[in-house]
């Protein structure tokens, strides 16, 4: 079974930082998509990031970019110049042949 | 753009009552996920549908069911609720041979007395 393992409950930087979100995950799978998705207080899940496990190239949108590590399973999102609209719970999510599975999520807090 | 819409929106049942939640996808998408997220914690995955059928399973109770329809729409049906039925529940859709990315629905907070 996957597993995806998020190893920071909780995070905090100042507005314009940069941010590191960790996340690990486990499969025999060969194709599968990883995912970062933000739930912001109002509980919507919105998809931030998006990459293919055969794409060696780090996806990025605008100032969220990803380290994407096969080999080691590693899939880590970075937020550049962070804004206090960031401030969230972000899961790292893993699909392979069927379901969505989650990690335990972080919370990132963006101080002013 | 069209999203997915949950209906409703908020819910509030006593124990052991029954509870139905609606999820319309998006247009043109063919598979319809429900998860399941409790207080503090990541989304469960319960069940999927692709074309009306189901087409995966996960940690959903035997008290829980749930159908995709003709049009699309899905309902997940849940009886003699228990106060650990608490949460929220999210419907995702995607288009099946698409990139694989689900789009959420808003929730569907559902709280039992």
């Amino acid at each position: 079974a996957q597993t995806v393992t998020q190893s920071q409950p909780e995070m905090s930087v100042q507005e314009a930082e940069t941010v590191t979100l960790s996340c690990t995950y486990d499969t025999s799978e060969n194709n599968y998509y990883l995912f970062w998705y933000k739930q912001p207080p109002s509980r919507q899940m919105i998809l931030v990031i998006r990459q293919e496990a055969y794409k060696q190239q780090n996806a990025t949108e605008n100032r969220f970019s990803v380290n994407f590590q096969k080999a080691a399973k590693s899939f880590s999102l970075k937020i550049s110049d962070s804004q206090l609209g960031d401030t969230a719970m972000y899961f790292c999510a893993f699909k392979g042949a069927q379901k969505l599975v989650f990690g335990q999520g972080t919370r990132l807090t963006i101080n002013p | 753009a069209a999203g997915v819409i949950q209906s409703p929106r908020h819910l509030i049942k006593e124990k052991r009552e029954t509870a139905t939640l609606k999820c319309y996808p998006i247009p043109r998408h063919d598979t319809v996920y429900w998860y399941q997220q409790g207080p503090g914690q990541d989304p469960q995955f319960l069940i999927s549908f692709y074309e009306k059928m189901q087409s995966d399973k996960g940690s959903i109770p035997d008290r829980f069911s749930a159908q995709q329809f003709s049009d699309y729409h899905s309902e997940l049906n849940m009886s003699s609720l228990e106060l650990g039925d608490s949460a929220l529940y999210f419907c995702a859709s995607s288009s099946r041979g698409a990139y694989n990315e689900q789009f959420f629905g808003p929730g569907t907070r559902l709280t039992v007395l």
